[in-house]
């Protein structure tokens, strides 16, 4: 079946500093969402990346797709308290069926 | 953005009980619902997807006896997880599809923490 494999699963950082996970497919994809998920709750949708290549920013986060379509990551740039979670991609099919990544949990100490 | 309710959000239920979990998009028609299956500080397990008006499809592993799903309007998709036993005991998530041209973006539901006893 799918996997969607995400480096690191955990990742500490000083409020600051920036961050980086990183998602990869077996299989090319249709498209890639990411959410993010507050411990005790469930996901929220960040983003979708439909387009090869394609990049896209909110704010303090940056996210690409890449060429191939079966990798991608998310940059967080100057992290804050608020940005504690855990960040999942979600890799779809032609069919639109979601893989979930393995998940990155970030800890930010203040 | 959209809201999706589940319900009950958490059940305690006796070994070889029934539980359904129902799943309502609230503001929006969903024809594509998934069920997902979340182990503590793991990641979603999609278990089956849900389409309105036909069969779900399941993914592999997943036993379509143990967990019935119907879809029975565009914005409810029941789970039902018979003669429940301690290893079915799990957070189960779904989320409902809303499509825009090509975006297929999904809203989760809050979650229902089964547990079997």
């Amino acid at each position: 079946g799918q996997q969607v494999m995400q480096i690191p699963q955990y990742q500490h950082v000083q409020e600051g500093e920036d961050f980086t996970t990183y998602c990869n497919s077996s299989t090319t994809l249709s498209n890639i969402q990411w959410y993010k998920q507050r411990p005790g709750g469930h996901p929220v949708f960040l983003i979708q990346l439909v387009k090869s290549g394609e990049v896209k920013k909110q704010k303090r986060l940056t996210f690409q797709f890449g060429e191939a379509k079966k990798n991608s990551s998310l940059h967080i740039t100057a992290t804050q308290t608020t940005d504690v979670g855990t960040y999942f991609c979600a890799g779809a099919n032609t069919g639109n069926q979601f893989y979930f990544g393995t998940g990155t949990s970030l800890t930010v100490i203040p | 953005g959209a809201v999706v309710s589940q319900h009950p959000s958490w059940v305690i239920c006796k070994s070889g009980t029934s539980v359904k979990i129902e799943c309502r998009s609230l503001d929006f028609q969903a024809t594509t619902m998934f069920w997902y299956r979340q182990f503590p500080k793991k990641s979603l397990m999609l278990m089956a997807t849900s389409n309105e008006g036909s069969k779900a499809t399941y993914e592999q592993g997943v036993e379509k006896d143990k967990f019935l799903i119907n879809h029975a309007s565009l914005t409810l998709s029941t789970l039902t997880v018979t003669s429940a036993h301690p290893e079915d005991s799990s957070f189960y998530i779904c989320s409902a599809v809303r499509q825009v041209i090509a975006f297929h973006e999904q809203f989760f539901g809050p979650g229902t923490r089964l547990t079997v006893l």
